[in-house]
């Protein structure tokens, strides 16, 4: 079945450090990537949406200017966290579909931040 | 989307039928049933989705109620590794495109 990697899948880093995540659908043509973010015994909470080419849409209270998004293929997205501090650790997850609504939306296994 | 209730939480045992019920009682018309689980530190996967019929695939079961207000997702055979959130999402067909909005889901433990 259609599979999405996601990289890396743990990280450590010093608060004001800048961390990339990269999201790649391995099978598929990704026209529309989604990023979330998971706060320990939470729910997924949406932090954007981007379509192949486009700007990213940020979903209300998630600043652009801190959370990088680039989606710039089909087949990789990427979020880069800047500026990074300890209240940005949390477990990011990435999702992606393609033009065929009937299919699933397909996950990533997440990366875990953690900053120091 | 329209919201939907799940229990917070449900206990099985190895072996045996599980049925996580979820209550959609302002379903639209268009809205398809999504099930999606999330296994410890990893991220959700697609389980099964159906509009009015009941839908029957390798990992388990949606039965839809008649007037499509509640359903149910059935494992027939709960294996400790079906120990995960669940999650019962409605999404309209016409925005088929946008993001799976989540909720708090069930939290299904599964006991040897």
């Amino acid at each position: 079945g259609a599979v999405v990697s996601q990289h890396p899948s743990w990280v450590i880093c010093k608060s004001g450090t800048s961390v990339k995540i990269e999201c790649r659908s391995l099978d598929f043509q990704a026209t529309t990537m989604f990023w979330y973010r998971q706060f320990p015994k939470q729910s997924l909470m949406l932090m954007a949406t981007s379509n192949e080419g486009s700007k990213a849409t940020y979903e209300q209270g998630v600043e652009k200017d801190k959370f990088l998004i680039n989606h710039a293929s089909l087949t990789l997205s990427t979020l880069t966290v800047t500026s990074a501090h300890p209240e940005d650790s949390s477990f990011y997850i990435c999702s992606a579909r393609n033009r065929d609504l009937n299919q699933p939306q397909h996950f990533g296994d997440g990366t875990r931040l953690s900053i120091l | 989307d329209a919201k939907t209730t799940q229990p917070n939480s449900m206990e099985s045992n190895e072996e045996e039928p599980v049925h996580l019920p979820c209550n959609h009682s302002t379903i639209s018309g268009t809205d398809y049933i999504h099930w999606y689980r999330q296994l410890p530190s990893q991220g959700p996967e697609y389980v099964i989705h159906g509009l009015t019929s009941n839908v029957n695939n390798r990992m388990a079961s949606l039965a839809i109620a008649e007037d499509r207000k509640s359903s149910t997702l059935i494992l027939h055979r709960a294996t400790l590794r079906d120990a995960a959130v669940y999650y019962c999402i409605l999404r309209d067909v016409f925005q088929a495109g946008t993001a799976l909005i989540f909720g708090k889901g069930t939290t299904l433990s599964v006991s040897s």
